[in-house]
This record gives C-alpha cells, sequence and structure tokens, in this order.
C-alpha cells in the first residue's frame, strides 16, 4: 500500500488566495483526520470524517476554511481567503477504527503552506 | 486545548544510554499511543496501550500507562543516533486523537 498521499507537498501563496489541499486515504479505512501542526500550538485536530461524513469539526479555525470528503478516496481542505497566520505543515491521517479498539493513525508527509 | 503533555520538551542522550519521556494526561481515555517524527515528515505509530493494560513492548520500546495517575512513559533501551526524533503521546477519545507538544529526542554518537 502507498500509504496517505498528500498533496502539494509545499505551497507557497500570497494573502487572499485561495489555497486547496489534497489527501487520499489508505483504501479500506473508514476515517480521516485533518491535522495543522505549529511551533506554538503544535497539532491541532482540525476536522475528522467517519464513512466520508464530517463528524466533528470543531477544531476548524474559522470560516474561512472548509473540508470536503466526496468519496472514500479523496478529500480536501479549502482555506479561502488566506492569511499569513495560516502557515503551517497540514497533515492528513487516516484510520481503520476508533473508539476502544481502535487502530493507529497513518499520516501522510504533510503541505507545508506558505502564506506571503 | 492539548489532551496530553509531554516531558522533557527536550532531551539529549548518548548512543547506548536509555531515554525514557513522559506523558500526563487531564480525562479518561480508551487507548493511549505514542508516535514518532522525523524532520520534516509525518507521524509514525510506536505503539498503543489500552486503558485497561499497565505495560507493553515492541522491540527496543516499552511503554506503561497509569490510568490511576493519568500518566504514561515511553522507555526507548539502548538508544541509536537514528532515534533521534521527536516523539508524541496521544490520546484517544470518543474517537479523537489529541497530541502533545512532543519531546525532541537528539541521541548523540
Amino acid at each position: 500500500d502507498a500509504g496517505v498521499i498528500q498533496s502539494p507537498r509545499h505551497e507557497v501563496t500570497e494573502m487572499g488566495q485561495e489555497v486547496t489541499l489534497r489527501c487520499k486515504p489508505i483504501s479500506g479505512h473508514d476515517y480521516l483526520f485533518w491535522y495543522r501542526q505549529t511551533m506554538m500550538r503544535g497539532l491541532e485536530l482540525l476536522i475528522y470524517f467517519n464513512n466520508n461524513v464530517p463528524i466533528d469539526d470543531s477544531g476548524m479555525p474559522e470560516d474561512r476554511f472548509s473540508a470536503k470528503m466526496p468519496n472514500a478516496s479523496f478529500s480536501t481542505l479549502k482555506i479561502q481567503p488566506s492569511e499569513p497566520r495560516d502557515s503551517a505543515v497540514y497533515f492528513c491521517a487516516s484510520s481503520f477504527d476508533r473508539g476502544y479498539f481502535a487502530s493507529p493513525l497513518h499520516f501522510g508527509n504533510g503541505t507545508r503552506l506558505t502564506v506571503t | 486545548s492539548q489532551q496530553g503533555e509531554e516531558d522533557p520538551q527536550a532531551l539529549s542522550i548518548q548512543e547506548g544510554e536509555n531515554a525514557t519521556m513522559n506523558c500526563s494526561y487531564k480525562t479518561s481515555i480508551n487507548n493511549l499511543q505514542w508516535y514518532r517524527q522525523n524532520s520534516g515528515r509525518g507521524l509514525v505509530h510506536l505503539i498503543l496501550i489500552r486503558s485497561n493494560e499497565r505495560e507493553k513492548h515492541s522491540g527496543r520500546l516499552r511503554v506503561t500507562l497509569d490510568t490511576s495517575k493519568k500518566s504514561s512513559s515511553l522507555l526507548i533501551t539502548a538508544s541509536r543516533a537514528a532515534d533521534t526524533a521527536s516523539y508524541f503521546c496521544a490520546t484517544d477519545r470518543n474517537e479523537k486523537l489529541v497530541f502533545g507538544k512532543g519531546t525532541k529526542l537528539t541521541v548523540n554518537p
């Protein structure tokens, strides 16, 4: 298996532009998570999906952020308009199961976003 | 807010020594997981310990869990330079996995 695939690996954009980050989870995994990592705040859970349905988006910082999962093999995280404080590494992760019998999360290599 | 808090924030040791990292958390959990992150890469799962388990081993890794103290420790024995990375604990509660800020481990050759 190729693992969780994220694209692009790096994104540099100007303030006010729209940014779309993409993720392909591991086939057969029912859960998909979007995290953001910064030095100041560490790893923050933004949103997660179960069977393509958003379950908890309480970590999405503001209305400028939106995430979709149109099918089991693809998810996007969109920022519109982007701001310099959105600069971070964004990770996608997938998992087979959660709860007491949870299986581990498998992470992609992240997208490093720089907003100037 | 972070559920788990790792201690220390940074640790520097010599190759061959043991490294111990601690994690404290605040609420009840289903399980606790440890992950490793090399610079510029995603996190990689190391070990999962469920709430009814007290100790678990995997190769040179030993994890303990004390639910009464809401704490866990990760021990890496006979460390190698290749173990240099950041290590995170993550608490699993109600489907959400919440990470601490990590311990940055440096193993000097």
